[in-house]
């Protein structure tokens, strides 16, 4: 298995542009997640998925769209980028069986916004 | 939403228990805590978790306070490879589905 894997690794954007950061995993995981992480903040969470066609919000949802068409894929939009959506972004997957109780987290995405 | 403080920064010596502690005082009844822990710039890693009793597992022990609004992680015997910076997560469950709200976390540095 490879896990939970994100492209791309390094991103830089000019504010405006709009992009996707990429995030799949291949364990059947039904609930996916992206996290955003600043300096001395910790990872506050963005949306969440617990399945195909099911999406929700997290603490800081805005200026961020998701969308989860399969259950092995959950890509995140940037819509048009902002010198505040500079941060290292990470994604995580998790069984929802009973027994699934660790979330997976993959290498983590940084964007930098100019 | 239930949220967590921890202290920003501990020192533990090789060798020593590490002992990490967690306030999450408006924890509700349904809400599990968890521990993981980020090396460097790596993705986080899981720990452990718990309801109400005590936890152990190969990596740690975590113990909960009877009225749960605190915890403590517990690594009985640090490495240098276990300086990390060390999460304390609540697991919220709204709606039959599930969120995990990060702390800001500790940074545990292991001395030699």
């Amino acid at each position: 298995n490879a896990g939970v894997t994100q492209t791309p690794k390094f991103q830089v954007l000019k504010t405006g542009q709009s992009m996707t950061l990429q995030c799949a995993q291949d364990m059947n995981h039904e609930y996916m997640s992206w996290y955003r992480q600043d300096p001395g903040m910790g990872l506050r969470l963005i949306h969440y998925s617990v399945g195909a066609g099911i999406t929700d919000q997290g603490e800081v949802p805005n200026g961020y769209n998701v969308s989860r068409s399969t259950t092995e894929d959950f890509p995140l939009r940037l819509l048009s980028a902002a010198p505040s959506q500079t941060s290292v972004y990470f994604c995580a997957s998790k069984s929802l069986k009973t027994g699934g109780y660790e979330q997976y987290f993959g290498p983590g995405t940084r964007l930098t916004v100019t | 939403d239930a949220k967590t403080t921890q202290p920003p920064s501990m020192d533990c010596a090789e060798g020593r228990a590490a002992n990490l502690p967690c306030n999450h005082s408006t924890i509700s009844g349904n809400e599990y805590v968890y521990w993981y822990r980020q090396i460097h710039s790596q993705g986080p890693q899981y720990i452990i978790h718990g309801l109400k009793n005590n936890e152990t597992n190969e990596m740690a022990s975590l113990i909960i306070t009877e009225d749960r609004k605190s915890s403590t992680l517990i690594l009985p015997h640090a490495t240098l490879r276990d300086t990390a910076v060390y999460y304390c997560i609540v697991r919220i469950t709204t709606s039959g589905t599930y969120k995990y709200i990060f702390g800001t976390g500790t940074r545990l540095k292991v001395l030699a």
